[in-house]
């Protein structure tokens, strides 16, 4: 079973949708959650982090993480073209030795 | 002024040569990491530094050997490339060295090994 688990798509959604990405982990003890955008051909850069069970907003993103389920999504609201990437979950925990899990990532496409 | 350069960008080489790739952070942070991302996407940790020391060394083939002068620089160097070995590597840095907050990425060296 892989640490970090994510469909890897392409998810494909209209211009003004929400994009809903998802991702599961197998270390329970998993303390710190995060979602990197990775553009074509570049590094993968934070968009968002989330440490405690429930919902967290920025701007147009919405994290939510269910540690009970072993799940963590990421909602993209009003998913504009530029949003097209390739978003990466990744999941760090004790029991990992203090090191990141990085999931295949989901390859989103927002159709203008 | 970037926070995390690599160079070079792209490297091509024939198999059986070494080459190194080198890392350099100005954020002031204590631990760095290399990556590997392969063809599919999926990005692998290799190895982390704490402040010079090694802390994470995941199991990679000892012809890769991860340098760190200061704190500041992680230099990866590889011995004996193979075709396997093509792939984007990623320097990154962190103020955390257990890992729980940010880690921010250089923009990768692209290796093709022929």
């Amino acid at each position: 079973q892989k640490e970090v688990e994510q469909n890897s798509g392409p998810l494909s959604v209209p211009e003004g949708a929400i994009a809903s990405l998802n991702c599961t982990y197998s270390d329970r003890v998993s303390q710190s959650f995060f979602w990197y955008r990775q553009y074509s051909g570049k590094s993968p850069e934070l968009i968002m982090s989330i440490y405690s069970n429930g919902d967290k907003e920025d701007g147009r993103f919405t994290a939510q993480l269910n540690k009970a389920s072993q799940y963590v999504s990421l909602l993209i609201r009003d998913s504009q073209p530029s949003d097209s990437a390739t978003y990466l979950c990744a999941v760090n925990g004790r029991n990992t030795g203090n090191q990141f899990y990085f999931g295949t990532g989901t390859s989103l496409t927002v159709i203008p | 002024d970037t926070a995390v350069s690599q160079t070079p960008k792209y490297l091509v080489t024939q198999m059986g040569n070494d080459k190194s790739i080198k890392c350099e952070q100005n954020l002031g942070h204590d631990t760095m990491y290399w990556y590997k991302q392969d063809s599919k996407k999926f990005l692998k940790i290799m190895f982390s530094y704490n402040n010079k020391e090694l802390i994470i060394n995941e199991t990679v083939p000892n012809r890769f050997s991860p340098k760190s002068p200061d704190k500041a620089h992680l230099n990866l160097h590889i011995n004996s490339l193979e075709l396997g070995d093509s792939a984007v590597y990623f320097c990154a840095s962190s103020q955390d060295p257990a890992g729980r907050g940010e880690q921010f990425f250089g923009p990768g060296t692209r290796l093709t090994v022929l």
